[in-house]
């Protein structure tokens, strides 16, 4: 069964540090999202992008944040400076451009 | 603005019986719902979906319910398994997926 990958499953960072967050989308897909879910609350969504670009962002995604497919396969989500706050599971999902079924296991982002 | 909520955060059932998760969602506008299910450490898994012209539909021991007037929409789980224990989510499709906050299903021996 298809899946979408992410890595790494968990990532532990200081305050201040840049990370990417990777994600291999389904091969056939041409929609791809970020959502994050703060421990205990629920999954909010980040961005959305297809055909290069970002088709839709939410307030969360703010100049901290950016997005990338580098080589036609990865789909990354980079945060620059990040901060305490941003600690949260961060989930990459991909469709055809129907239903959102499916997501990746995530990537615990733990900032210190 | 629109949100979507749950009116249960917790729901405990004994192996066997059915299980019904609630969610209510204000964006009248909104044409797709979709549930997950999301196991600890896990990513959310796609259950069921319904369209707004539809008022039910049904799956393998799921069922999704649609009430448009009161905006309302209800995952029944028939025969409830320990598997089925996790935390549901459902969510609303406009330009993105809006979810709601969860509901934690235990499932009790």
């Amino acid at each position: 069964e298809p899946e979408v990958t992410q890595t790494p499953s968990h990532q532990v960072t200081q305050m201040g540090q840049e990370v990417i967050l990777r994600c291999v989308p389904i091969s056939n897909h041409l929609y791809f999202y970020w959502y994050r879910q703060i421990l205990g609350q629920k999954v909010e969504f980040l961005v959305s992008f297809y055909n290069n670009e970002i088709s839709e962002k939410s307030e969360i995604f703010d100049d901290q944040f950016s997005v990338e497919r580098p080589d036609g396969s990865n789909f990354t989500l980079k945060i620059r400076s990040t901060k305490l706050e941003d600690s949260a599971m961060y989930f990459c999902a991909s469709t055809t451009g129907g239903v959102l079924a499916f997501f990746g296991q995530g990537t615990r982002l733990t900032v210190v | 603005g629109e949100s979507v909520g749950l009116h249960l955060p917790t729901l405990s059932v004994q192996e066997g019986d059915n299980s019904i998760i609630n969610c209510a969602y204000s964006n009248s506008a909104s044409d797709y719902f979709i549930w997950y299910k999301q196991e600890s450490g896990k990513g959310p898994q796609f259950i069921i979906d319904i369209r707004s012209n539809m008022d039910k539909r049904q799956g393998q021991r799921v069922t999704v319910l649609l009430n448009k007037t009161v905006k309302h929409l209800s995952l029944q789980i028939a025969a409830t398994q320990p598997g089925d224990s996790a935390v549901y989510f459902c969510a609303e499709s406009g330009q993105n997926f809006v979810f709601g906050p969860g509901t934690r299903l235990s499932v009790l021996p």
